[in-house]
């Protein structure tokens, strides 16, 4: 079982620079979420999705576009890469059923540092 | 801004030795769950829970969530290496689908 696959797993960007990570689920997961890790400020949510063709601001929105045009594929996208964007990058899903219940799905994290 | 505070950040103890992490917030939840996350990994669910009050076990992990549902405990009992981690907790709040994050405790038992 895949469950949550992102891709790539390491990126280095120049300042500038522009790129889309990819978030795939195989679950038929509703929910999708899009957090960046950096130490010792846990994980903040950037923008989540709650189905197809649907997309909402997190917490540190500014400088990132999401879409989500197939159900299982939700891609983050920064369009001028900036120092301070240098993080790891988790994908999340989640299922409708059982409301906050659920646990989310965490990919293994794209590492990006942007020079 | 709503904001999950988690103390202590760091922990080193001696394997067999007891600890305690607590996770706090002075908004309610309407639930929490807490992950366990290994380096180079994504977090992995541990446990939720819901109702004010709750106690949940899983082995020698024990969770508690506050009366007033704003704060939450996780104490370990007899701590492993295996036990090594970081630790975040969730909260999740009525009318949203997303979760706030924890600062997160890093966790080191020394064999």
């Amino acid at each position: 079982n895949a469950g949550v696959t992102q891709t790539p797993k390491f990126r280095v960007l120049k300042t500038g620079q522009s790129m889309t990570l990819l978030c795939a689920q195989d679950m038929n997961h509703e929910y999708m979420y899009w957090y960046r890790q950096d130490p010792g400020m846990g994980l903040r949510l950037i923008h989540y999705s709650v189905g197809e063709g649907t997309t909402a601001k997190g917490e540190v929105p500014d400088g990132y576009n999401v879409s989500r045009l197939k159900k299982q594929n939700f891609l983050l996208g920064l369009e001028s890469a900036a120092p301070s964007q240098t993080s790891v990058y988790f994908c999340a899903s989640r299922p409708t059923q059982g409301a906050f219940n659920q646990p989310q799905h965490f990919g293994d994290g794209t590492r990006l540092s942007i020079l | 801004t709503q904001l999950l505070e988690q103390s202590p950040q760091f922990l080193s103890i001696q394997e067999g030795e007891n600890l305690t992490v607590y996770c706090n917030s002075s908004s309610v939840f309407s639930s929490l769950q807490w992950y366990r996350q290994e380096p180079g990994e994504g977090p992995v669910l541990l446990v939720t829970v819901v109702t004010g009050g709750e106690v949940k076990k899983l082995k020698r992990l024990t969770f508690q969530f506050g009366d007033a549902r704003k704060d939450s405990s996780l104490h370990i009992t007899a701590a492993q290496t295996g036990d090594t981690g970081l630790y975040l907790c969730a909260g999740s709040f009525s009318g949203t689908y997303k979760y706030i994050f924890g600062t997160g405790t890093r966790l080191k038992v020394l064999a």
